[in-house]
């Protein structure tokens, strides 16, 4: 079962709202990752970080969409105006590296109105 | 296109039955894995796979770089099976991005 930890379970926000949501990553693990799961179950890798520092992002990350994952606090991802189109599962992963076994939380449901 | 097709979409299976599933890849995948996601959304890493083979119970799965595919077989289906099935692939020219299958579900009847 996995070890990272993920907070709230369900975010319901209206459109142009914040959202924001938490992560801690399994213990002794730097890499985080996370990733959008629609309706279709289609999966976008959205940020991924080592310790403190970002890896990788996409473009859309860059945009509305803002993450850190700040020394012996919970890694975070907040969507600074939320949109219709964002209302998916938000999936956060940890691994030992990189390129390593990947373990997912149980994400975070964001419905917005 | 699709960097990762998942093969079949939906599955229904008698208990204690056999089946694989299936992916193949239009990028050059690198490692592979397996997870099976329960109906409220966790995702359970199965296999972690670098060409080659694993097993692990009933569940047996293999991944080959050069014919770029990976297959997951399931023996001896149980109820506690049922749930969606995704493959996803680390590609050489993104190094730890992963990309998903669209998923396979899997629905184990008594």
């Amino acid at each position: 079962n996995s070890k990272v930890i993920q907070t709230p379970r369900y975010l319901v926000k209206g459109q142009g709202q914040k959202a924001k949501m938490r992560c801690i990553p399994e213990k002794g693990h730097p890499v985080v990752f996370w990733y959008q799961q629609n309706k279709n179950n289609e999966f976008k890798f959205l940020i991924n970080f080592q310790n403190q520092e970002v890896l990788q992002q996409i473009d859309m990350t860059e945009k509305r969409f803002s993450a850190e994952c700040p020394s012996n606090s919970p890694c975070s991802l907040e969507i600074q105006s939320s949109e219709a189109g964002d209302s998916a599962l938000y999936l956060c992963a940890s691994s030992l590296a990189g390129n390593e076994r990947l373990f997912f939380g149980h994400g975070t449901k964001l419905s917005v109105l | 296109g699709d960097k990762v097709k998942q093969s079949p979409s939906a599955l229904s299976l008698q208990e204690g039955t056999n089946s694989a599933l299936r992916c193949n890849f239009s990028i050059a995948a690198t490692t592979v894995q397996w997870f099976l996601q329960n109906p409220r959304g966790s995702l359970m890493n199965l296999f972690y796979l670098v060409p080659g083979t694993k097993e692990n119970g009933r569940l047996k799965s293999a991944f080959d770089s050069k014919e770029s595919y990976s297959t997951l077989h399931i023996r001896d289906a149980q109820l506690e099976d049922s749930g969606t099935y995704f493959c996803a692939a680390e590609a050489r020219s993104n190094y730890n991005v992963l990309y998903f299958g669209s998923g396979t579900k899997l629905t184990v009847e008594p």
